[in-house]
């Protein structure tokens, strides 16, 4: 069966720097995206992973280590406004290449 | 700027009395989606449409109808909605399902149900 795991819940300081893993479990692996959700907001696009390896976009990076199942967000110099949820989401030939998604994890940002 | 809109941001209905959530977008993708998505939970899918070609999840009530009269709009009706369909409804946007595109979405509308 397909299931993507994070924690619910995070906790980081203003300036400092934190990693949201995320596990999944699917057939036929096609991709991984990772998605910030601002409180009573629609998901934003973050990244995308499809091979194994670190892509970073300024502050935000994503690796993937697809023979584990296993990716994760890395945050730096975290600023008051990344607190939000972060949600990973799989495509993959269980899903007919649907996104599955997690239930994400919530960022709060302390200064 | 290209973009999906949704209205109305926040809808309120009564319980049982039939409600329709409106999508449209300017980016020309072929696909848009429809998820429920509950406090603190992952967005659910709904149903997609591929161009013309309608996809229903399994696990979708049969309360919940589709349509998609053209490229740029879709609509999501709830015949009878009941308590448990208070939700955020989020419309999403791609070019296709197998080249990994990113969805779009748009800002959702929050519905509740009295």
């Amino acid at each position: 069966g397909q299931n993507i795991d994070q924690p619910t819940e995070m906790t980081a300081t203003e300036g400092a720097i934190v990693q949201i893993n995320c596990t999944y479990q699917t057939s036929g692996f096609n991709g991984l995206f990772w998605y910030q959700q601002h409180a009573g907001e629609a998901p934003t696009f973050l990244s995308y992973n499809v091979l194994d390896g670190l892509e970073e976009k300024g502050r935000f990076s994503s690796f993937l280590s697809r023979s584990k199942g296993y990716s994760y967000l890395l945050l730096k110099e975290l600023q008051m406004k990344d607190s939000a949820s972060y949600l990973c989401a799989v495509s993959g030939v269980d899903s007919n290449y649907q996104l599955i998604w997690g239930a994400g994890t919530k960022l709060i940002i302390k200064p | 700027d290209a973009m999906v809109i949704q209205n109305p941001r926040y809808q309120v209905t009564q319980f049982g009395k039939p409600v329709t959530l409106s999508c449209s977008q300017t980016l020309n993708h072929n696909v848009m989606y429809w998820y429920q998505q509950k406090s603190s939970q992952a967005p659910k899918l709904l149903f997609h449409y591929y161009d013309k070609d309608f996809n229903n999840e399994a696990d979708t009530p049969d309360n919940f109808q589709s349509r998609r009269p053209n490229t740029s709009f879709c609509f999501l009706d709830i015949r009878s909605p009941g308590l448990g369909d208070a939700a955020m409804y989020l419309c999403a946007t791609s070019r296709d399902t197998v080249s990994n595109q990113p969805q779009h979405f748009g800002d959702g509308t929050r519905l509740s149900i009295l």
